[in-house]
C-alpha cells in the first residue's frame, strides 16, 4: 500500500509561472488537505475537501487553488508563483473529516523554490 | 481562537537520556491532542494521541498524558536514542475543526 504520493519531490520555479502540486491517495480517505511547511512556522494549511466535490479555504489560501474531482486526487495550483511561495509543501488525507480524534496521514512532500 | 504552544528548540540530548519535550494548548471544549513526528525528508506520522482528560497516549516508549488543569500534553521517553532525531509536533483537533500545529521542536540524540 503507498498510502499518499506526491509529485514532484523538488521544483525550482520561476516566479510568475503556473505550477500543479500532485497528491494522490489509495486509501480511499473521505477527507484531502494541504498544507506549507515554513521554518519556525509549524505547518499552515492551505486548503482541504472534506468529501470528493467540496474544496474550502485553509489559513492561508491566497494565492493557491484545489480541486477534488474525485475520492483519490487532491492537486493544488499556484496560478503565478511568487517568491513567498518558496516552501515544503505536504499533501495529508484522514478517513473522517468530521471525527475529532482521526489521524492524518502525510504524503512525503514537495519541496518548492521560487525564484 | 485554537492554538498550541510548543518548548523552542533545538533540543540536544545524548543516547539514553531522559527526554521532555513540553506542550501546552490554549482551547475552549475538550479537544483530542496530537503528537506527530518528521523524520529527516519524511512527512509527518502519528507517534501518539489522547482524546480525553487524563488519557496517556503511548508508542514507541513515548509517553504523554492529558492534563486538563494545566492544559498540557508534555512528550517524555524515559531513554532516548539515535534513531528518534526527528522534528516533533505537537497538535489539537476540537469537533470537525481542522489540526492546529504548534511549530516544531527539533530533537538531535548523539552517540
Amino acid at each position: 500500500i503507498a498510502g499518499i504520493t506526491q509529485a514532484p519531490t523538488s521544483q525550482i520555479l520561476a516566479a510568475g509561472r503556473r505550477m500543479t502540486l500532485r497528491c494522490t491517495q489509495d486509501m480511499r480517505h473521505n477527507a484531502m488537505y494541504w498544507y506549507r511547511q515554513d521554518l519556525g512556522l509549524g505547518l499552515r494549511l492551505i486548503h482541504y475537501s472534506n468529501t470528493a466535490g467540496t474544496t474550502g479555504k485553509g489559513e492561508v489560501p491566497d494565492g493557491y487553488s484545489v480541486s477534488r474531482a474525485n475520492t483519490d486526487d487532491f492537486p493544488l495550483t499556484l496560478a503565478s508563483a511568487v517568491p513567498s511561495q518558496t516552501s515544503v509543501y505536504f499533501c495529508a488525507s484522514s478517513d473522517s473529516a468530521g471525527a475529532q480524534a482521526d489521524t492524518q496521514y502525510f504524503g512525503p512532500g514537495t519541496r518548492l523554490t521560487v525564484l | 481562537g485554537d492554538s498550541v504552544t510548543q518548548m523552542e528548540g533545538p533540543v540536544t540530548l545524548s543516547e539514553e537520556a531522559f527526554l521532555t519535550i513540553n506542550c501546552t494548548y490554549t482551547a475552549t471544549g475538550y479537544p483530542s491532542l496530537f503528537w506527530y513526528v518528521q523524520y529527516p525528508g519524511e512527512g509527518l506520522q502519528l507517534l501518539l494521541k489522547a482524546t480525553k482528560a487524563d488519557d496517556k497516549g503511548s508508542n514507541k516508549g513515548f509517553e504523554a498524558t492529558y492534563r486538563k488543569e494545566t492544559t498540557s500534553f508534555h512528550l517524555e521517553k524515559g531513554s532516548v536514542q539515535v534513531s528518534d532525531s526527528a522534528v516533533y509536533f505537537c497538535a489539537l483537533r476540537k469537533g470537525a475543526q481542522k489540526l492546529v500545529f504548534g511549530q516544531g521542536t527539533r530533537l538531535t540524540i548523539n552517540p
